[in-house]
């Protein structure tokens, strides 16, 4: 089964400043999807950035960009210019192609931006 | 475009008691995922309807039922409630359940258990 791990609970960032998230995960597929959802106090998860696994590029939306190293299976968030309204709960998340489109996420990590 | 809409936005019930919590899918999409989210934790999918069938469950017991309805709708119910039910339930819909789609996730319903 595949599993993704977050392995910071909480992060902080000056405004302006620029933070990166982790994520691994554990799969034995060749292909499949990976994701950032953020996730503000007010509940809707919202998707932030993707990334095919056969796209050797890394995905780039806005301040957004990931680091996506497939052999060892990492996929990092990171966060330029961080502004206040990037505060939130971050989760990465893992789908394979097969089957259902069931999201696999990881526990999360908790973002402060401080002013 | 409509977004994803859930009702209610929180839920109070007691141990064994029903609950069922709606979902209302993205304008023009067919594919609806159910996941559940235990606070302090991330979501754990449930199971996804696609055209009114299901297409696929997580690890989650038999008293955790869904419906999906013509107009892409769906509904999750859940039978003697325990305890553990307590969390955040989020529904996520997708225009056609292929392997390139997004899901797109709703507000959630807090259902709280007594």
């Amino acid at each position: 089964a595949q599993t993704v791990t977050q392995s910071q609970p909480e992060m902080s960032v000056q405004e302006a400043e620029t933070v990166t998230l982790s994520c691994t995960y554990d799969t034995s597929e060749s292909d499949y999807y990976l994701f950032w959802y953020k996730q503000p106090p007010s509940r809707q998860m919202i998707l932030v950035i993707r990334q095919e696994a056969y796209k050797q590029q890394n995905a780039t939306e806005n301040r957004f960009s990931v680091n996506f190293q497939k052999a060892a299976k990492s996929f990092s968030l990171k966060i330029s210019d961080s502004q206040l309204g990037d505060a939130a709960m971050y989760f990465c998340a893992y789908r394979g192609i097969q089957g259902a489109q069931k999201l696999v996420f990881g526990q999360g990590t908790r973002l402060t931006i401080n002013p | 475009e409509t977004g994803v809409t859930q009702s209610p936005t929180h839920l109070i019930k007691t141990r064994g008691q029903q609950v069922t919590l709606r979902c209302s899918s993205q304008s023009g999409h067919n594919t609806v995922s159910w996941y559940q989210q235990a606070l302090g934790q991330g979501p754990q999918f449930i199971f996804q309807y696609y055209r009114e069938e299901e297409n696929g469950r997580g690890n989650f017991p038999p008293r955790f039922s869904g419906l999906q309805f013509p107009n892409y709708s769906s509904e999750l119910n859940v039978n003697a409630l325990e305890l553990d039910d307590s969390a955040l339930y989020l529904c996520a819909s997708s225009p056609s359940g292929g392997i390139t789609d997004t899901q797109y996730f709703g507000p959630g319903t807090r259902l709280t258990v007594l």
